[in-house]
């Protein structure tokens, strides 16, 4: 079965500073692929930044990158120089071979000003 | 501009009465399209699979029966939530890829059912 774990129901971190938000996941499939999705309270997923099992160069997408460890099965969201509008829920999520997204619990991130 | 559209965004019904939400793929077509429901601070669990021209796929522990699904074209699925219970009441949430896209996937807005 596949699985995703987010360990920190929320974070806070201090305006300017980066911050790493955790995301582990579990699978037997040799392909697969994960989703980092921010929503604000207005509920929309908003697409962060996505990375390949067979990805070898970890993904970059502006102030967002995701720190794949493949041997630790572990995919975590760094995010740089943090903003207020940063503040939101954050979900790390796994595709599966049939397409279905599997999202970890979430982690509801705090930028204090 | 949005590329899924879903709609209602918001609704509130009565106990018992039945709510529809579309999901709509507006600049591509979309063999399958997928139903999430959120509860408040908790995570998207995956209801169902929509497939257009057959039988939605639905999840373990998902009554079918009550959270009807129907793909009747390659650009629409539609939710609906039958006699409708306060428990019902969540953040319903499609999404969408468009054919050989690799892993782009679309969300749409999401709909707020209130059932009162």
């Amino acid at each position: 079965a596949q699985k995703i774990t987010q360990t920190q129901p929320g974070m806070f971190v201090q305006e300017k500073e980066a911050v790493t938000l955790d995301c582990t996941y579990d699978t037997s499939d040799p392909s697969y692929g994960l989703f980092w999705y921010k929503q604000p309270s207005s509920g929309e997923m908003i697409f962060l930044i996505y990375q390949g099992s067979y990805d070898q160069q970890n993904a970059t997408e502006g102030r967002y990158s995701l720190n794949f460890q493949k041997a630790r099965k572990s995919a975590n969201l760094v995010i740089s120089a943090s903003q207020l509008g940063d503040s939101a829920m954050y979900f790390c999520a796994m595709i599966n071979q049939g397409g279905k997204l599997i999202f970890g619990q979430g982690t509801e991130l705090s930028v204090k000003p | 501009g949005a590329v899924v559209s879903q709609h209602p965004s918001w609704v509130i019904c009565k106990s018992g009465t039945s709510v529809k939400i579309e999901c709509r793929s507006l600049d591509f077509q979309a063999t399958t399209m997928f139903w999430y429901r959120q509860f408040p601070k908790q995570s998207l669990m995956l209801m169902a699979t929509s497939n257009e021209g057959s039988k939605a796929t639905y999840e373990q522990g998902v009554e079918k029966d009550k959270f009807l699904i129907n793909h009747a074209s390659l650009t629409l699925s539609t939710l609906t939530v039958t006699s409708a219970h306060p428990e019902d009441s969540s953040f319903y949430i499609c999404s969408a890829s468009p054919r050989l896209s690799g892993n782009t996937i679309y969300f749409g807005e999401g709909s707020w059912l209130t059932v009162v």
